[in-house]
């Protein structure tokens, strides 16, 4: 069964700095990886996701993300957060042999310092 | 309709007592999912149908949760009995049939057992 780890839990970056929300993932062939992000008191919104193909995708707000089979991680990044990008972000891991299962990590939840 | 429409966006009830929590998916999406988000904590998978499919119930906690899908579209989570550890948000999300399209999550009723 696939697994999905969020080792950060809080993560505080001023504006205008660089992020990255690590994900490291648990499946035995090539995954559907994801990126979710919930602003307070909202549902999840999608920002990027990887099939196959390119490792590095491109999102919405910036974002964008970079597969790496050998580490099993598919980290967020973003070259200059901003005041709105706080949030929770969510990485999800997929798999058609799961009946159309996405697991989800634990959250990370971002704060960002003016 | 545009999204996923859950209602109602909040819900207060009396220990003991039963409650049923909506979700309308996106029109032409065969697989709806039920999670649950306890405060602080990540995404706990409750329940999922894929168009006429037996449900994948693995994820209830317990037989007093239980959920239905109507005609393929609408369904409803019926909580009896309530608990006050049933306290949490509720999240629909709705996808097409396959896993890499991602899901789109409604915003959540937010349950409060007092």
């Amino acid at each position: 069964a696939q697994s999905v780890t969020q080792p950060d839990i809080h993560i505080t970056v001023s504006e205008g700095a660089s992020l990255e929300l690590r994900c490291n993932y648990s499946y035995g062939a090539t995954p559907y990886l994801f990126w979710y992000v919930q602003s307070p008191g909202q549902g999840l919104q999608l920002l990027l996701k990887y099939f196959s193909g390119d490792t590095l995708v491109q999102g919405i707000k910036g974002f964008e993300a970079e597969f790496k089979r050998s580490q099993s991680s598919f980290n967020l990044r973003k070259p200059s957060v901003h005041w709105s990008d706080a949030a929770e972000y969510f990485c999800a891991v997929g798999a058609n042999n799961a009946g159309n299962m996405l697991t989800f990590g634990g959250g990370t939840r971002l704060m960002v310092k003016p | 309709g545009a999204g996923v429409s859950q209602s109602p966006s909040n819900k207060v009830t009396e220990k003991g007592k039963d409650v049923e929590l909506r979700c309308d998916p996106i029109s032409g999406h065969t697989a709806l999912y039920w999670y649950r988000q306890s405060l602080g904590q990540g995404l706990e998978f409750l329940i999922y149908f894929q168009g006429n499919s037996a449900p994948d119930k693995s994820g209830l906690p317990s037989d007093r949760f239980s959920a239905e899908r109507t005609g393929g579209s609408v369904s409803t989570l019926t909580i009896q009995r309530t608990q006050q550890e049933d306290s949490a948000v509720y999240l629909c999300a709705s996808s097409k049939d396959r896993v890499n399209y991602g899901y789109t999550f409604g915003s959540g009723t937010r349950l409060t057992v007092v």
